[in-house]
């Protein structure tokens, strides 16, 4: 199965400043996947990511909030622009493995903190 | 709209106790349906992946069965230890999108 890793594993930020979140994987994929998991609450999908084409961001995310790139098969970087204390959550990226209805894997997060 | 519910939201075992953990869904048009483990503050571990042309999986102590006609999956563990206490997430993938949808967890805590 693939590592995946993400940088960084924790910020606090001040409001209306950004953070870029990086994810590495240790293989070539195709999908790579940004997730959100707000304070007690289970995940939601912002985005998919994949080589070679703009970012297909799901209903109630904007590109201008969460600017994605995907340069290569292997590296992905999420931005949480002009945040607030709302976007306090941890946000994941996972990968998935062969093409379609197969496994998804998760890197182990950044948990951010927007004060 | 695909909706994932985990029951119960929460439970509390002794050690060595067999437990059933359960996920249901409203569309049974799904690809494939995987329970994860996610420890607190960290990312999710990847436990067991059914296809829906399959009925069961297992791995160990677990135990994942499906019943994709009814919307429904359960996770079986067996003779639990302290060292399963994690929230356990069950994710049902569909098409359309390639996207998984998450249920609401199940907190599992097993004491000594």
């Amino acid at each position: 199965s693939a590592v995946i890793s993400q940088k960084p594993s924790r910020d606090i930020c001040q409001r209306g400043t950004s953070l870029t979140i990086q994810c590495q994987v240790d293989s070539q994929v195709t999908m790579m996947f940004w997730y959100r998991q707000q304070p007690g609450q289970s995940l939601t999908l912002i985005a998919t990511a994949n080589q070679g084409s703009e970012a297909t961001y799901e209903s109630g995310f904007v590109i201008d909030k969460f600017p994605i790139s995907r340069p290569n098969l292997t590296f992905s970087t999420l931005t949480v622009s002009n945040m607030s204390p709302e976007d306090s959550s941890i946000y994941l990226c996972s990968v998935e493995e062969g093409w379609g209805g197969n496994e998804q894997f998760f890197g182990p997060g950044t948990r951010l903190t927007v004060l | 709209k695909q909706e994932v519910t985990q029951i119960p939201a929460a439970l509390s075992v002794p050690e060595g106790e067999n437990l059933v953990l359960n996920c249901s869904f409203t569309d049974s048009a799904i690809y494939n349906l995987q329970w994860f483990r996610q420890d607190p503050g960290k990312g999710l571990t990847s436990l067991l992946l059914i296809q829906s042309s399959q009925r069961e999986q297992t791995s160990g102590r677990l135990n994942a069965s499906l019943d994709k006609s009814s919307g429904r999956s359960t996770l079986y563990i067996a003779a639990s230890q302290p060292g399963d206490s994690a929230t356990y997430l069950c994710a049902v993938y569909t098409g359309g999108g390639n996207k998984l949808t998450f249920g609401t967890g199940t907190q599992l805590k097993v004491e000594l």
